[in-house]
């Protein structure tokens, strides 16, 4: 079936610009995630929806950085007033409940 | 902080055993291990995870010691497909905690 799908695949903006990255969880899958991970490093958490919860922000590394799921389908990660430092491999995952992460491949975000 | 240890690079010979360490002394008794695998330029793959029994899957096998602080990961006959970063994670739960803390992991290199 399908698997955790992002979109864009690449992007490419200017400091001070805002970005929106989407995310495409597997259908049914009540916990979503998404992480960041700067080159050469691991993964960084940044925040965690499940089901109607109040979702776990504690990942933000900043105000500029704000995330919505409609329900349990789409999720979009928003940063604003890009920097330079925000450049990385955004990656989401889902899972039903708790258990095992499936990982999309990544959003490439080069803020120059 | 992630609340595991591990090397940060080993070779394995191509049809080997490969056995990646992690030590987890401080583990609580309600954390799970987690093992997941990042080929490069992909989104980290779930292995396999236990509590205190050892478990395999047709992945991998996990030995977890009698006091549960140290744990390793066996692949049992190691391709070159399988050279990938290897991150042992504890977690709380096995259907709660939801965020994955990840550490800089194990470079695994399979040798022909």
């Amino acid at each position: 079936g399908a698997g955790v799908s992002q979109s864009p695949s690449n992007k490419v903006t200017e400091k001070g610009k805002d970005v929106e990255l989407r995310c495409d969880p597997i259908s049914g899958h009540t916990a979503l995630y998404w992480y960041r991970q700067r080159l050469g490093q691991g993964l960084e958490f940044l925040i965690y929806f499940q089901g109607n919860s109040a979702p776990d922000k504690s990942g933000l590394p900043s105000d500029r950085f704000s995330a919505e799921r409609t329900g349990e389908s789409v999720s979009t990660l928003t940063i604003q007033r890009t920097q330079q430092e925000d450049s990385a491999v955004y990656l989401c995952a889902s899972s039903l409940r708790d258990n095992e992460q499936f990982f999309g491949p990544g959003t490439r975000l080069t803020v120059l | 902080d992630a609340k595991t240890t591990q090397p940060p690079s080993m070779d394995c010979a191509e049809g080997r055993a490969a056995n990646l360490p992690c030590n987890h002394s401080t583990i609580s008794g309600n954390e799970y291990v987690y093992w997941y695998r990042q080929i490069h330029s992909q989104g980290p793959q779930y292995i396999i995870h236990g509590l205190k029994n050892n478990e395999t899957n047709e992945m991998a096998s996990l030995i977890i010691t009698e006091d549960r602080k140290s744990s390793t990961l066996i692949l049992p006959h190691a391709t070159l497909r399988d050279t990938a970063v290897y991150y042992c994670i504890v977690r709380v739960g096995n259907n709660q905690g939801g965020k994955l803390i990840f550490g800089q992991g194990t470079e695994l290199s399979v040798k022909p």
